[in-house]
């Protein structure tokens, strides 16, 4: 089955400057890859997600690049601020398949 | 107003006791989903359904048992709880498998 491994585990940025979470998956299968935040004590919430037919997404400071082949997939942040700290979660899916599978997450820390 | 909703938020009880867990969602989605975060946050799937079918049961011990009355209502009820059940719960839903899941608040189970 369909296994997410994301890297880092946890992620400390001056204010301002950039940060990025990549994840790699194992079904090359899967076609639909969203981004979570969930903020402490929260629930997650869907941020970006990108599908198999695109290499780039971007929504303001946010974007996700997907590299098939290799089966990557990364966030990229810029402009860090400190309401963008929290735990960010990638995830994979086939999207006929009712399962995503979400990476371990990254704990974000913007530090002012 | 609440997308997602369920209850109880915060749920503490003895080993061996069952209890129920409830959610509700009034997107008028076709798809419901239980998710356990544990202590190190990671979110695992548990059941997937889809228009009160069951469609994906992720390895899950038969002490759980979800009940979907109709599509706007997934429950969780389990029964003779154990410590290693402490996590936190979630509810999601979405339109369909491959697009936006809107999750619940989340429920903390606490088995002491």
């Amino acid at each position: 089955g369909e296994n997410v491994e994301q890297h880092p585990s946890t992620l400390s940025v001056q204010e301002g400057d950039s940060a990025v979470i990549k994840c790699t998956y194992s079904d090359s299968a899967s076609n639909y890859f969203p981004w979570y935040k969930q903020e402490l004590g929260k629930r997650p919430q869907l941020i970006i997600d990108i599908r198999s037919n695109v290499g780039e997404k971007k929504d303001q400071r946010i974007a996700v690049t997907l590299n098939k082949t290799a089966k990557h997939f990364s966030l990229h942040i810029t402009e860090t601020q400190p309401e963008d700290s929290a735990v960010y979660f990638c995830a994979a899916s086939i999207d006929s398949s009712y399962k995503l599978i979400f990476g371990s997450g990254t704990r974000l820390l913007v530090r002012p | 107003d609440t997308a997602v909703s369920q209850t109880p938020k915060y749920l503490v009880t003895q080993m061996g006791n069952d209890k129920s867990i409830k959610c509700e969602q009034n997107l008028g989605h076709d798809t419901m989903y239980w998710y356990k975060q544990d202590s190190k946050k990671f979110l695992k799937i548990m059941f997937s359904y889809n228009n009160k079918e069951l469609i994906i049961n992720e390895t899950v011990p038969n002490r759980f048992s979800p009940k979907s009355p109709d599509k706007a209502h997934l429950n969780l009820h389990i029964n003779s709880l154990e410590l290693g059940d402490s996590a936190v719960y979630f509810c999601a839903s979405s339109q369909d498998p491959g697009h936006e899941q809107y999750f619940g608040p989340g429920t903390r189970l606490t088995v002491t």
